[in-house]
């Protein structure tokens, strides 16, 4: 199993431009998540997903889309880039609702200028 | 949301046992704590969790107060390859958000050598 894997690793974006990034997962997880960590602020949740076909906002959600048209992609769309989005983004999976453990992809870098 | 409390940083010697302390008080009787590390400029890998009872795995052993407002995660022999910013985390059991985990500011250990 490959696990969790994200692409791009890194990114630099103008502010304005879109882009997705993408998210996979190999283990049939129904759980999937997407995360941003900035210094001093830990990880705060954007979106997540309880399965294909249903998402939902978390704590951060403004500035970003989501869709899960399979069990194994949850790509993160951002609209219109802002400098305030310059993160680090972490994708995460796990098994269900009963399922505690979550596993995270390596992050993409993004850098708005 | 229990919250929880962790020093900020702690320094180890290579091959001894690292004992890192967390206080979560406010703790309800159904909320499980969780342990997660990162690596610099990796993503988050879980760790151990539990309940009331001490837990141990191939990686650490995790000892949990009486009254359940403080815990210890331990590890035995830590390497130079365990320096990282380790996580003590109370799952959210709320409803549809049990989906989440709030990650604090972490204690930084490094370890020496």
């Amino acid at each position: 199993n490959a696990g969790v894997t994200q692409t791009p690793k890194f990114q630099v974006l103008k502010t304005g431009q879109s882009m997705t990034l993408q998210c996979a997962q190999d283990m049939n997880h129904e759980y999937m998540s997407w995360y941003r960590q900035d210094p001093g602020m830990g990880l705060r949740l954007i979106h997540y997903s309880v399965g294909a076909g249903i998402t939902d906002q978390g704590e951060v959600p403004n500035g970003y889309n989501v869709s899960r048209s399979t069990t194994e992609d949850f790509p993160l769309r951002l609209l219109s880039a802002a400098p305030s989005q310059t993160s680090v983004y972490f994708c995460a999976s796990r098994a269900g609702r009963h399922q505690e453990t979550q596993y995270f992809g390596p992050g993409t870098r993004l850098l708005v200028l | 949301d229990a919250k929880t409390t962790q020093p900020p940083s702690m320094d180890c010697a290579e091959g001894r046992a690292a004992n890192l302390p967390c206080n979560h008080s406010t703790i309800s009787g159904n909320e499980y704590v969780y342990w997660y590390r990162q690596i610099h400029s990796q993503g988050p890998q879980y760790i151990i969790h539990g309940l009331k009872n001490n837990e141990t795995n191939e990686m650490a052993s995790l000892i949990i107060t009486e009254d359940r407002k403080s815990s210890t995660l331990i590890l035995p022999h830590a390497t130079l390859r365990d320096t990282a910013v380790y996580y003590c985390i109370v799952r959210l059991n709320s409803g549809g958000s049990n989906y989440k985990l709030t990650f604090g500011k972490g204690t930084l250990l490094t370890v020496n050598p």
